[in-house]
Parts: structure tokens; sequence; C-alpha cells
């Protein structure tokens, strides 16, 4: 079945440093890809989406490509804030596969110290 | 502004007992969902609903049941068969079936 591979965090980053987060994907269809956030304490909030190959979402100064060579959608920033300390979910939803769901990555969190 | 609300924040709940968390949208949404997230892991599915007064089992539907009699509103309610139902609970809504979800604060929900 359709599948979400996130990198394990935590993440420790210092400010304005650059931040990748790896998402990998396992897909038979042709899934739109999402990043979430969760700011602690909080619900998720959506922070981009590409819904086809080659397509760059991009919101806050995040970014992040649909590679479907590398079945990948990593999350990269060029410098990172305090704010932005935050788990970081991967997300797929694919109609024609995975019917009944989105699929959501186990998360990634990450924390930007001054 | 649109959006999704969940209340209360925090509830408590004693043994034997069924909670209900309250879950409301005013986005217009056709869908809705209820997902549970336990520290450090990701969302797991416990019910949704594509339209009125129909829904659907997720993956972890077992002790816990829902109800879809309004567009705006899908509540869940924790029953005394969750023998495990300390958690952070989210709701999230979208137009079509599946498409991008939005979704609520959250309500978490402690075992006295």
């Amino acid at each position: 079945g359709d599948s979400v591979t996130q990198m394990e965090g935590p993440v420790t980053l210092s400010e304005e440093a650059f931040l990748t987060i790896n998402c990998t994907y396992t897909a038979t269809g042709y899934p739109s890809l999402f990043w979430y956030v969760q700011y602690p304490g909080e619900g998720l909030q959506l922070l981009l989406k590409a819904t086809k190959a080659d397509d760059k979402g991009s919101n806050k100064g995040f970014e992040a490509t649909y590679r479907k060579e590398t079945t990948s959608f990593h999350l990269e920033k060029g410098s990172v804030q305090v704010s932005d300390s935050a788990v970081y979910f991967c997300a797929l939803s694919d109609l024609k596969t995975s019917y009944d769901k989105v699929i959501f990555g186990p998360g990634t969190s990450l924390s930007v110290i001054p | 502004d649109g959006g999704i609300t969940q209340s209360p924040k925090y509830l408590f709940r004693k043994e034997g007992q069924n909670v209900t968390l309250s879950c409301e949208q005013n986005l217009n949404h056709d869908a809705m969902y209820w997902y549970r997230q336990d520290p450090g892991q990701g969302l797991r599915l416990i019910y949704y609903s594509q339209i009125v007064n129909d829904f659907q089992k997720g993956d972890i539907a077992e002790g816990y049941s829902v109800s879809r009699e309004k567009k705006e509103s899908f509540p869940l309610t924790v029953t005394s068969a969750q023998k495990n139902p300390t958690a952070f609970y989210l709701c999230a809504s979208s137009q079509g079936f599946w498409e991008t979800q939005y979704f609520g604060p959250g309500t978490r929900l402690l075992v006295l």
C-alpha cells in the first residue's frame, strides 16, 4: 500500500541555518503531496502542497518540489528562525489507491536555537 | 473568519465514563475526520464522514462513536470501551473527500 517515510528527528539547528527535512513516498497512483506543521499544543496547519510531478509548493520561506523520479518531497528553508520550531508532517493523498485515507508520515520535530 | 473549532481544549474522563468531544466547522466543507495523536507519533484515523448522515470507521474506531446530523458538526464520543483514551484528538475537514484537510486546534483528553 501507499506509505510516507520521513527522516527521524529531533532535528536541532541554530538560527539562520539551512533546513532540509527528507520525505519519500510509495504510491501506485499519482498522489497529491503535502507538508503540515504542528506548533506545540496546537492542531496541524497546511504549510504547502503539490499536486503533480515537478510542482513546487512554497509558503513562509519553505519550499518542496514533487520529484516523481525519486519519489520525494523534501522540505527546505534557507534560513530558519526560532519561531519555526515545530513538528513537520509529510502526507499524501491518492484517491485512486488510498481511497479511504490521507497517509501521514510520523512527523519530524525541529528545534531552532538562538 | 472561517475555521474549525474544537471544544473543550482539555477534557478529563473518569473510569467508566463516556465523554464527547465537539467539532464544528463553518467552512461549508462536506467531509470531516477525526484523528488521534499519541506523544511522539503521527496521526491515526478514527472515523470519517463524506456527507451528512454518513460516516465510516477508520483504522482505530474501536471504543469510539460519531454522528453527523449536521454538515457543520461531527462530534466524537469516547466510550468506556476505549481502555487507553489519553491522547490528543484532532478534527479536520475538507471541501471534497480526501482533498486538502484543515485542522482544528485539538482536544487533549486525560483520564483521572
